[in-house]
């Protein structure tokens, strides 16, 4: 099992482009969650979903942000004519269910830098 | 409110010396709480969680409910120990786990 895969690892869009970030959870992981790290900031939950469900995204942007976690494939971030403060790291996690004592695996990062 | 504070941004001790990384949560209900770790460049892992009641790595967390508190403790900090550290909160309501603030562990030789 290789785990949590997220790609790219680094990813460098300019003003009004748009970033499309990937997570492939880890085999039999139906569960992804998203955060985002800013410098000099903690984990901030972004969104969580299940198989073509968005179940919580109380913690993403209203605009230009969206998610979604097809029936096959990775999970993927959109972000929309990105700006300069999109530039952070987001980091993908996958649980095999919900519910106490679930462990969630995490990725190892994309990092977004807009110039 | 759901919160986690971990007030230390950045904690830094001398080898051999004890450390404690403070966590303070928010929570009405039976808490879940876990320390995640995350060494530099590597993803982050679970380093332990509360109702295991487990010593990892020598690390050792007690969850006082009176205090609301889940400070992480090592009695001798070594070199390898540095990296961030994240306390977690795993709401029930929501399903979705809460993340503090994060603190930077410095281990000096």
């Amino acid at each position: 099992n290789a785990g949590v895969m997220q790609n790219p690892r680094h990813l460098v869009r300019r003003r009004g482009q748009e970033a499309r970030l990937r997570c492939s959870p880890m085999k039999g992981h139906s569960h992804v969650y998203w955060y985002r790290q800013l410098p000099e900031e903690g984990l901030k939950f972004m969104v969580y979903l299940q198989k073509e469900n968005i179940i919580d995204e109380s913690g993403m942007p209203k605009e230009r942000f969206s998610a979604e976690f097809p029936k096959e494939g990775p999970s993927i971030l959109r972000i929309q004519q990105v700006v300069r403060g999109d530039s952070a790291a987001y980091f993908c996690a996958s649980s095999r269910e919900q519910g106490r004592n679930t462990e969630a695996f995490f990725g190892q990062g994309t990092r977004l830098t807009v110039v | 409110a759901q919160r986690v504070t971990q007030p230390e941004k950045l904690l830094s001790v001398f080898k051999g010396a004890p450390v404690e990384l403070k966590c303070n949560y928010s929570y009405s209900g039976s808490p879940e709480l876990f320390w995640y770790v995350q060494y530099s460049r590597q993803r982050l892992q679970l380093l332990l969680r509360h109702i295991s009641r487990e010593s990892i790595k020598g690390f050792t967390a007690d969850l006082n409910k009176g205090e609301t508190s889940f400070h992480l403790k090592k009695p001798f900090a070594q070199e390898e120990d540095s990296a961030m550290y994240y306390c977690a909160l795993y709401s029930g309501n929501t399903g979705k786990l809460i993340f503090g603030q994060g603190t930077t562990l410095q281990v000096k030789p």
